[in-house]
């Protein structure tokens, strides 16, 4: 079975421009969650979506949004980039309601602004 | 707030040994507590899940242990080994927080 698949695997963009970030959750995976590892940080919480609603949001500025598809899959658009905002993005799924369940992470997206 | 705190932030051992990483937390009003794997530069592999109620898991040569009223869990990795090198992490699901929260890691060297 697959597991959570993140894409694309590397992305570099100009500051200023817009990143989008695609994950798709392991099958039958209802809730889906974005983190943020800057370099030598630790993970930041990003968004948490569950059966297409957004459940939560961490303490990022609002040029940091997502959405999730009726598939369950979702994105994280990431607008006006800053440098700072290079880092790897990963993305994880869970059963049901957060935080009954196993999460399982994908491989990630670095992100890198130049 | 969650805080959650791992110690040592580094540790090397010999290969063979029996190790203990640290985890512990603020906030006892957890769901669960997760610990998680990651190599350099990729994603993170989920390890062992102790829900609330319970007190240890064990797979393969990892067990863990959970003390929710003291806020504390231990993972121990028995004869360890040179592929055991990576850093483990721990978090912890809290209501009120509606997120998991991850501690800062311990970066485990297993010398050969």
């Amino acid at each position: 079975e697959a597991g959570v698949t993140q894409s694309p695997t590397h992305l570099i963009k100009t500051r200023g421009q817009q990143a989008t970030l695609r994950c798709s959750p392991i099958s039958g995976h209802t809730s889906v969650y974005w983190y943020q590892q800057a370099l030598g940080l630790g993970l930041q919480f990003l968004l948490w979506y569950d059966e297409g609603e957004e459940r939560n949001r961490g303490n990022f500025p609002p040029r940091f949004s997502g959405r999730q598809f009726p598939n369950y899959s979702s994105e994280l658009n990431v607008n006006a980039l800053e440098l700072e905002d290079s880092a790897l993005y990963l993305c994880a799924s869970s059963l049901g309601t957060g935080g009954l369940t196993e999460a399982f992470f994908g491989q990630g997206t670095r992100l890198t602004v130049v | 707030k969650q805080e959650v705190t791992q110690i040592p932030a580094a540790l090397s051992v010999p290969e063979g040994e029996n190790l203990v990483l640290n985890c512990s937390f603020t906030d006892s009003a957890i769901y669960n507590l997760q610990w998680f794997r990651q190599d350099p530069g990729k994603g993170l592999t989920s390890l062992l899940l102790i829900q609330s109620s319970q007190r240890e898991q064990t797979s393969g040569r990892l067990n863990a242990s959970l003390d929710k009223s003291s806020g504390r869990s231990t993972l121990y990795i028995a004869a360890s080994q040179p592929g055991d090198s990576a850093t483990y992490l721990c978090a912890v699901w809290t209501g009120s927080a509606r997120q998991l929260t991850f501690g800062s890691g311990t970066q485990l060297t297993v010398l050969p």
